[in-house]
């Protein structure tokens, strides 16, 4: 059964500190593995895609990287800011040939405060 | 910047009551996605849409569900006789190539309340 499994669970750190989250996945055959930020009450949104050939990829203060082998990714988050208080989801894609094979971990909720 | 657009973004119904949540997808993206989110666990998987027919669904997605995009805008989906566990938010989705490639923008949901 295809899983993903993010930790902790839930973070709090000072702002301006740096942070990393963990995901771990299960999931085949392996396509992409995303990173989503989800603001309370809000859809998720897309922070970072990436393939079995790439193993680290940035979007601005956000670092992924992929390791496909020990089939373990994490979330860098550099320099945190109040604004990144959310969650963070892991989620993995099995190809199929076609259709939907997302698989979504239950996240990270990070807090941070002044 | 475009965007998937939900509505009603709140609605409260009595058990047993047909609900219709809708939902304007990115104009041309091709593939559609109904995902659910129960307060407190993770985004789960309800269908897929492709070419005007459904492409996948999972176990959730029974026969209570079904998906519509009755004028080439709008995507929706109607819960015939919802039940006290469809309350959760409803998030659309769309995207250019398939789940499986390509970022997936979703909408900001909307909320289902039964009571």
């Amino acid at each position: 059964k295809n899983q993903v499994e993010q930790s902790p669970q839930s973070l709090i750190i000072l702002e301006g500190k740096n942070c990393t989250l963990q995901c771990n996945y299960t999931v085949s055959p392996f396509s992409n593995l995303r990173w989503y930020k989800q603001d309370t009450g809000r859809g998720p949104v897309s922070l970072t895609i990436m393939t079995f050939s790439e193993n680290t990829k940035s979007n601005g203060r956000y670092t992924a990287t992929l390791d496909a082998d020990t089939k373990q990714s994490s979330l860098h988050i550099t320099a945190s800011q109040l604004s990144d208080s959310a969650s963070y989801i892991c989620v993995v894609s099995a190809y199929t040939g076609g259709g939907n094979k997302l698989t979504f971990g239950t996240g990270t909720q990070l807090k941070v405060e002044l | 910047e475009p965007e998937v657009t939900q509505t009603p973004s709140h609605q409260v119904t009595q058990m047993g009551q047909e609900v219709i949540l809708r939902c304007v997808p990115i104009s041309n993206h091709l593939y559609f996605y109904w995902y659910r989110q129960i307060l407190g666990q993770k985004v789960e998987f309800l269908v897929s849409f492709y070419n005007n027919e459904i492409s996948e669904k999972s176990e959730i997605f029974d026969d209570q569900f079904s998906v519509e995009r009755p004028d080439g805008s709008n995507f929706t989906l109607k819960i015939r006789s919802t039940k006290l566990e469809d309350s959760a938010m409803y998030f659309c989705a769309s995207n250019l190539a398939g789940a499986n490639t390509g970022e997936l923008f979703f909408g900001e949901g909307s909320r289902l309340t039964v009571l």
